[in-house]
């Protein structure tokens, strides 16, 4: 089992340039999550999926589009990167209706 | 929206002594959640307590839920090296949870 993947593991982007950020997870949970993580934030969550086929908006989703392609991955669009979205981005999956979630490494994305 | 606050930000301590860091918050949370997470990786889940009052032990790794099911706390006997890292507590309620900025402890050997 690999868990959670995520790639990248880095990315450079310049302003306006847009990227997707890919998640899979092979534990056949059904909730998967992103979050940002900037220092002195803490982790905050930018979109859900609580099954395959939904989604929904967390606290900063402004700037990101989501998309979950099947029961195993989600991936997350930054369609004009702007340097506010330099951050740390994590994915993550739970099985049903539990809150004990399981992180992939990050991607560490920067913007110039 | 929920918040939840963790003191302190910032924890640095000698090898051999025991700490305590606190999670606290004003909403009601299904359950409550602590991760660790060391540099360049993701959070590791640690421990989840549901029932107010609820005690649970992992190793020297003492976690308490509060009775009101707002709050909770992490003790930590004898620090080691290999305890260093940054200690999130996470709440959960609606399907989602909301993470503490996080305490960052560092044991000096």
């Amino acid at each position: 089992n690999a868990g959670v993947t995520q790639t990248p593991k880095f990315q450079v982007l310049k302003t306006g340039q847009s990227m997707t950020l890919q998640c899979a997870q092979d534990m056949n949970h059904n909730s998967m999550y992103w979050y940002r993580q900037d220092p002195g934030m803490g982790l905050r969550l930018i979109y859900y999926s609580a099954s395959e086929g939904t989604t929904d908006k967390g606290e900063v989703p402004n700037g990101y589009n989501v998309s979950r392609l099947n029961k195993r991955e989600f991936s997350l669009r930054l369609e004009s990167a702007a340097p506010s979205q330099t951050s740390v981005y994590f994915c993550a999956s739970t099985l049903g209706y539990s809150y004990e979630q399981y992180f992939g490494p990050g991607t560490r994305l920067t913007v110039t | 929206t929920q918040l939840l606050e963790q003191s302190p930000q910032f924890l640095s301590i000698q090898e051999g002594e025991n700490l305590t860091v606190y999670c606290n918050s004003s909403s009601v949370f299904s359950s409550l959640q602590w991760y660790r997470q060391e540099p360049g990786e993701g959070p590791v889940l640690l421990v989840t307590v549901v029932t107010g009052g609820e005690v649970k032990k992992l190793k020297r790794l003492t976690f308490q839920f509060g009775d009101a099911r707002k709050d909770s706390s992490l003790h930590i006997t004898a620090a080691q090296p290999g305890d260093t890292g940054l200690y999130l507590c996470a709440g959960g309620s609606n399907y989602k949870l909301t993470f503490g900025k996080g305490t960052l402890l560092t044991v000096n050997p």
